[in-house]
């Protein structure tokens, strides 16, 4: 069974850095596209960032790109987001989650149980 | 980006049958998949394709396709239903990209 656990999130001040990451086990993580999901406090799911199973295509949201940078350690089973210039509008919850196949599919069978970033002055 | 649109809220009396709809450009090119999410938890895949259904989710929810809509029926509808639902699919505009539709508040009356 598929096991995402997130880790990272905080309070941060505007325009900081933070970086999340996932640990996945109970798969064979390089096989698969893994992405990251963010939910804001009430609102709905919002999808930020995808990268496929060897770390050769990356792509990004308009709302992070160029800010936010997705990478994957095949290694070590761990996926993670480094996010910087955050902005208050960044303030959310974090899932990962694991795609069907190792290029995008879009289904997620599996998430993590989020991480939460707050960013406040 | 592509853009999927969701009813904000569906009702539903308990036992009866609900359908829950999303609509978008994407959706004449690829198939949506449906979440469940209930307060505090992650979402959980309950549709993906054309109409499969992972194991552990009740037959009584079924995924339908036509044109530029998908549609999530719950048939009997029970209280534990009760629950946010959102839809997404590959983006049509960008290649690797992923849209989510707005998400379905449904209540079981």
């Amino acid at each position: 069974q598929a096991q995402l656990v997130e880790s990272g999130g905080g309070v941060v001040q505007p325009g900081r850095s933070l970086r999340l990451s996932c640990a996945a086990s109970g798969f064979t993580f390089s096989g698969y596209a893994m992405h990251w999901v963010r939910q804001a406090p009430g609102k709905g799911l919002e999808w930020v960032a995808i990268i496929s199973h060897d770390g050769s295509n990356k792509d990004y949201a308009d709302s992070v790109k160029g800010r936010f940078t997705i990478s994957r350690d095949n290694s070590k089973n761990t996926l993670h987001m480094e996010m910087k210039s955050l902005r208050a509008e960044d303030t959310a919850m974090y899932y990962c989650a694991k795609d069907r196949r190792d290029i995008l599919t879009g289904y997620y069978d599996d998430w993590g149980q989020g991480t939460l970033v707050t960013v406040s002055s | 980006s592509s853009k999927l649109t969701q009813d904000p809220a569906v009702s539903v009396a308990l036992g009866q049958t609900v359908r829950i709809t999303c609509q978008g450009d994407s959706l004449r090119s690829f198939f949506a998949s449906w979440y469940q999410q209930k307060p505090g938890q992650a979402p959980v895949l309950v549709i993906s394709g054309k109409n499969n259904r992972p194991s552990g989710i009740p037959d009584r929810f079924s995924g339908s396709n036509s044109g530029n809509t998908a549609s999530l029926t719950i048939t009997g509808a029970q209280a534990e239903d009760e629950a946010e639902y959102y839809c997404n699919s590959r983006d049509s505009i960008a290649n690797l990209r992923v849209v989510f539709g707005g998400g379905t508040k449904l209540t079981v009356l």
